[in-house]
């Protein structure tokens, strides 16, 4: 089967750093991407890691370790605009196949 | 980028009943997926519906039940057929440009359903 894991809530304090884990297990791998959801909002994209290593994004970097099916996103001087939903997703095949979702990490932020 | 709009954007519905989703983008896409989302829950997808074929489904959604339409690269439906409370979720329409290379998709605001 294919499954993505995520952690489903975290919790951090206004203008610090947090970082979301995701591992994955798939048949195959064409990339890793980061969703952010607001509540009542529609998922949008944050970021996208098609080989090893950091990609960097204003307050925001995307990590992938293909090796240990392991990808993190990482949010900096947090603002209280970042609570929501982040999605990690995985394309396990082809380019035109289809992305699978993670659970979901729900992230709190204290002022 | 792509602007996607849905309609209606919520419905209140009677179990047995169908409802038709509509799905229309600002710009000639040429995948699109139709996913349901429980609140507080990930995304499910249900069909990814490319122009010109068939509707390929997941597993546990079958064609009729929620058939879909695609008749050009810049809209789709989805119908939600003889509806029953667990049809109640939010749907969301989601499109993809194979030619842009980071994968991303883009979503419609989505449509609340509840059926009563």
């Amino acid at each position: 089967g294919q499954s993505l894991e995520q952690p489903s809530e975290v919790t951090a304090v206004e203008g610090a750093i947090v970082q979301i884990n995701c591992t994955y297990q798939t048949s195959g791998f064409y990339g890793l991407s980061w969703y952010q959801q607001h509540d009542g909002g529609a998922p949008t994209f944050l970021s996208y890691n098609g080989l090893d290593g950091l990609e960097e994004t204003g307050r925001f970097s995307s990590f992938l370790s293909r090796s240990d099916s392991y990808g993190y996103l990482l949010l900096q001087e947090l603002q209280m605009k970042d609570s929501a939903s982040y999605f990690c997703a995985v394309r396990s095949g082809n380019r035109d196949d289809k992305i699978i979702f993670g659970k979901g990490t729900r992230l709190h932020i204290l002022p | 980028s792509a602007v996607i709009s849905q309609k209606p954007s919520r419905d209140i519905c009677q179990r047995g009943t169908s409802l038709t989703i509509q799905c229309q983008v600002d710009s000639q896409v040429t995948m699109m997926f139709w996913y349901r989302q429980q609140p507080g829950q990930s995304l499910t997808l249900i069909a990814t519906a490319n122009q010109g074929s068939e509707a390929t489904y997941e597993s546990g959604f079958v064609i009729d039940k929620f058939p879909i339409s695609r008749p050009n690269l810049t809209f789709s439906t989805l119908t939600v057929s003889n509806m029953s409370p667990e049809d109640s979720s939010i749907y969301l329409c989601s499109v993809e440009d194979l030619d842009r290379w980071n994968n991303e998709q883009f979503f419609g605001p989505g449509t609340r359903l509840t059926v009563l």
